[in-house]
């Protein structure tokens, strides 16, 4: 059984620019949700896919948009980057049929923003 | 909004000393979630609670859930070096999005 798999894993970009950020969802798992966790805070929801529709957003503007595919896989974008964008990107996959919604974390993309 | 309130921030123990930490919800949760993250890691699920009152034993770690289903605690005995990290708890809210605590440090002294 595999775990969830992000890539990059530190990434460096400079405001404006825009970036995209990858997540393999556990094997068996049909549900993956991104969260942003800035230094010594708990992570916050960004958005929750389930097939290939998003189906939960968060408290963040329209420039944090993402995707699923139908493996399951998904991605995060990120337009327009500001300096407050810096954090760890957390991808969680999980099975919504089960009701319970436990989180099954990849290890974050790292984003800073110059 | 619905807010979920931890504390303390940090502890600090010396090694074989019990660690602590309790989480508060502003809403009354259906359930209620613990995770670990260690240093320069990423969340890992420890344990979910449902009924009201429950507790649930895992090793040395107890994890309640209150009688009211919007408090909780995690207790460590005699804390492990392999303890240290932080702790969060999390309650479903809207959307069905998780909502953390913003978690407590567990610190060793040396």
């Amino acid at each position: 059984e595999t775990g969830v798999t992000q890539s990059p894993t530190h990434l460096i970009k400079t405001r404006g620019q825009q970036v995209t950020l990858r997540c393999s969802s556990q094997s068996g798992h049909n549900t993956v949700s991104w969260y942003q966790q800035a230094l010594g805070q708990g992570p916050q929801f960004i958005f929750q896919y389930y097939r290939e529709e998003e189906n939960g957003r968060g408290n963040f503007p329209p420039r944090f948009s993402g995707l699923q595919f139908p493996n399951y896989s998904s991605e995060l974008n990120v337009n327009a980057l500001e300096l407050d964008d810096s954090a760890l990107y957390l991808c969680a996959s999980s099975i919504k049929s089960s009701g319970a919604n436990v989180l099954t974390f990849g290890a974050g993309s790292r984003l800073t923003v110059l | 909004g619905q807010q979920v309130m931890q504390i303390p921030q940090y502890q600090h123990v010396q090694e074989g000393e019990d660690f602590t930490t309790y989480c508060n919800s502003s809403t009354t949760l259906s359930n209620i979630q613990w995770y670990k993250q260690r240093p320069g890691g990423h969340p890992v699920f420890l344990i979910q609670l449902v009924k009201s009152g429950e507790v649930k034993k895992q090793k040395r770690l107890t994890f309640q859930f209150g009688e009211a289903k919007k408090n909780s605690s995690l207790h460590i005995t005699a804390t492990q070096t392999t303890d240290v990290g932080t702790y969060f708890c999390a309650g479903p809210g809207s959307n069905y999005q998780l909502i953390w605590g913003a978690g407590t440090k567990l610190i060793i002294k040396p």
